[in-house]
C-alpha cells in the first residue's frame, strides 16, 4: 500500500448505530487530519493529531470521536449520527517541520450515508 | 472568521488555452498556499504549493502569490480536457489549520 488509505470506502448506517472509520498513512508523516466534505461546501477541518496528540478540535459534536494510536493510524468513531452528518470524510497526513510547509496528502475518503 | 474565497465557476476554456484560477484570503498572517485538484467523486490531489511572493512553475502549472493583495492564482497552460475538475485553493493560517475555499469548477472543451 502507498500513500494514504481509508476504509471503508462507503458506509451506510442508521442513527442508532456505532461504526468506525479507519485511516492509515504509509508516508512516514507525523501529523494526521480528519476533514468533512459536504455537497457545495468547503472542506471542514474536524481534528488534527500531531505525534499522536490531538492539537486541533474544530468544535466538532461529541458524536464524532477521534483516536490516534500511533503516527500511522487514525480512527473516527461514530455514534448516534444525524442525517446531516452524511458526507465524504477525508483523512490526510503531512510532515511537519521547521523547514517545510506541511502540505497535506489525502486518502480516497469514506462516503457516509446516515439513514 | 478567516476565509478563502474562490469563484465557483464553471470556468470554461477551449482546449489548448490558458486557464486562470483565482483565490483571495482574509488572514494576513497566512503562511503557505496550496492548490488541489478534485475530480468528481474523488479526493483532493495536491498540484503545487507556494509560500513566497512571485511565481512558481511546475510543468504546465504556475502558481502566483501576492501577499500584499492577499491573492493567489493558478495558471494552467495548454489546457486539456483531462484538466476538467474542481480546483481547491487552501491557505495555511497558523498552527495546523488549513482553510479551504469552496473550489472553482473548470471545464476544458475539446
Amino acid at each position: 500500500e502507498t500513500g494514504v488509505t481509508q476504509t471503508p470506502r462507503h458506509l451506510v448506517m442508521g442513527m442508532t448505530n456505532k461504526k468506525s472509520l479507519k485511516c492509515e498513512q504509509h508516508l512516514g508523516h507525523n501529523a494526521m487530519y480528519w476533514y468533512k466534505q459536504s455537497a457545495k461546501k468547503p472542506l471542514e477541518l474536524m481534528f488534527v493529531y500531531s505525534l499522536e496528540e490531538r492539537v486541533e478540535n474544530n468544535s466538532v459534536p461529541s458524536r464524532f470521536s477521534p483516536e490516534c494510536p500511533n503516527s500511522s493510524h487514525l480512527f473516527l468513531h461514530l455514534h448516534t449520527l444525524q442525517p446531516e452528518d452524511s458526507a465524504l470524510y477525508l483523512c490526510a497526513s503531512s510532515q511537519e517541520s521547521l523547514a517545510g510547509v506541511g502540505e497535506q496528502y489525502f486518502g480516497p475518503g469514506t462516503r457516509l450515508t446516515v439513514t | 472568521q478567516k476565509e478563502v474565497e474562490q469563484n465557483s465557476g464553471p470556468l470554461s476554456v477551449p482546449e489548448g488555452a490558458i486557464a486562470s484560477l483565482n483565490c483571495t484570503y482574509s488572514d494576513r498572517g497566512s503562511q503557505s498556499f496550496f492548490w488541489y485538484r478534485q475530480y468528481s467523486g474523488k479526493s483532493p490531489e495536491l498540484i503545487m504549493f507556494i509560500y513566497s511572493n512571485g511565481d512558481k512553475e511546475d510543468g504546465r502549472f504556475t502558481a502566483q502569490l501576492n501577499k500584499a493583495s492577499q491573492y493567489v492564482s493558478l495558471l494552467i497552460r495548454d489546457s486539456q480536457p483531462s484538466d476538467s475538475a474542481t480546483y481547491l485553493c487552501a491557505v495555511r493560517t497558523g498552527g495546523f489549520k488549513t482553510i479551504f475555499g469552496a473550489g472553482t469548477r473548470l471545464f476544458v472543451k475539446a
